[in-house]
């Protein structure tokens, strides 16, 4: 099993409280990514990162910030959480952006924001 | 993004063969086809991709047709630890600069005892 580790993995916390997520990797993939899973809507694309320091925006990115300071660990950051940022995240490694290189997911963090 | 059409639910005996189909008509060239499954509270797992050839691996086969409009992800034998949600992903090989997964609905899988 691919090494990455998503903490906390449950989290309930109040509106307008700061929240980071953190995913820790042992694998030196290159890049990382965070998702969000929710009901009627799939996995969706928050933001991801292609190496130290080098991140960019997906689909759902608004109300979310991230940071990458070093190879294995990617942040997740809600700078002021709001009732519809309760998901669940998870975070993904893949060696390199190609499409015949697997994706590798955490077990995800619970968040309810209340 | 291309897109995939999958069966909202298949159901399986234990210890048969289970064959999920998925569609992609819209296909490119330099798609990969890609599968992952999700087990309950568990994040998606890697299973398989192809691009044009037939694919095994210890977890499944993947079964690609020869105009590539369709593939079929194929569990030999099932076990009640393969009940899960399954996706059926292209991943483009050209222009992508993300290498994101784009995921629908997916086939949720039964597997009776």
């Amino acid at each position: 099993d691919a090494g990455i580790t998503q903490s906390p993995r449950h989290k309930v916390t109040e509106t307008g409280t700061p929240v980071t997520l953190r995913c820790h990797q042992t694998e030196n993939h290159r890049y990382m990514y965070w998702y969000r899973q929710d009901p009627g809507h799939g996995l969706r694309l928050i933001h991801y990162s292609y190496g130290v320091k080098d991140t960019d925006k997906g689909e759902v990115s608004d109300g979310y910030s991230v940071s990458r300071s070093k190879t294995e660990d990617f942040l997740l950051t809600l700078e002021s959480a709001t009732s519809s940022q309760t998901s669940v995240y998870f975070c993904a490694i893949s060696r390199d952006k190609y499409s015949n290189q697997p994706q590798h997911f955490g077990d995800g963090t619970r968040l309810s924001i209340l | 993004d291309a897109k995939t059409t999958q069966p909202n639910s298949m159901e399986s005996n234990e210890e048969e063969p289970v064959h999920l189909p998925c569609n992609h008509s819209t296909i490119s060239g330099t798609d990969y086809i890609h599968w992952y499954r999700q087990l309950p509270s568990q994040g998606p797992e890697y299973v398989i991709h192809g691009l044009t050839s037939n694919v095994n691996n210890r977890m499944a086969s993947l079964a690609i047709a020869e105009d590539r409009k369709s593939s079929t992800l194929i569990l030999h034998r099932a076990t009640l630890r393969d009940a899960a949600v399954y996706y059926c992903i292209l991943r483009d090989g050209g222009s992508s600069n993300t290498g994101k997964l784009i995921f629908g609905q997916g086939t949720t899988l039964q597997v009776k005892p």
